[in-house]
């Protein structure tokens, strides 16, 4: 089983490129996420969506874009990077149909922005 | 947003029982009350999860009062595996929040 699927793993940009994580989930989970994660610290959730065409802010959503077209991709996408958003991207996908809160995660995606 | 808190440390030695408790400000009635635990360089990983009262699986024992404020992540006999980062989810609607975290280490 795939499970959460995020691409790339690694990736360097300089300030003010573009680029966008790319996520894919085959559980057919209506409910995804993207957090960012800075060294040692917790996680901070940046956007999530309960659906296809639904998208909702997090936490931390300045600087990000998201889309949700299709059930199984939730592209986060960084309009102009900034060292600040040096960190790790870890989507995540949740049944919605479950009454609970297991989470699945990907592998994460590390960022560095010089 | 409904925050949670717990201690941001805790340390241990192999063999013991190590319980982490999380307080729940303005959980939602039909809330549950979920556990995810974190190596580094690794995604957090569910570990268990339940509403009321005592919850047991393979891994850990979850004990939940009454009033449902807080909650008590009990893990038997640590060993030196089990060094990670502890979350409970915090929930409001269809926000799940990981917060700070406790980072556990269990020495020899």
């Amino acid at each position: 089983n795939a499970g959460v699927t995020q691409t790339p793993k690694f990736q360097v940009l300089k300030t003010g490129q573009s680029m966008t994580l790319q996520c894919a989930q085959d559980m057919n989970h209506e409910y995804m996420s993207w957090y960012r994660q800075d060294p040692g610290m917790g996680l901070r959730l940046i956007h999530y969506s309960v659906g296809a065409g639904i998208t909702d802010q997090g936490e931390v959503p300045n600087g990000y874009n998201v889309s949700r077209s299709t059930t199984e991709d939730f592209p986060l996408r960084l309009l102009s990077a900034a060292p600040s958003q040096t960190s790790v991207y870890f989507c995540a996908s949740k049944n919605s149909g479950d009454s609970g809160n297991t989470i699945y995660f990907g592998e994460g995606s590390w960022l560095t922005v010089v | 947003l409904a925050k949670t808190t717990q201690p941001i440390s805790m340390d241990s030695y192999e063999g013991q029982e190590v319980n982490i408790t999380c307080s729940h400000n303005n959980i939602a009635t039909n809330d549950y009350i979920t556990w995810y635990q974190q190596f580094p360089s690794q995604g957090p990983r569910f570990i268990i999860q339940g509403y009321k009262t005592k919850v047991t699986n393979e891994v850990a024992s979850l004990f939940i009062p009454a009033d449902r404020k807080s909650s008590t992540l009990s893990l038997p006999r640590v060993s030196l595996s089990d060094t990670a980062v502890y979350y409970c989810l915090g929930t409001e609607g269809n926000m799940l929040t990981f917060g700070g975290g406790t980072r556990l280490m269990v020495k020899p």
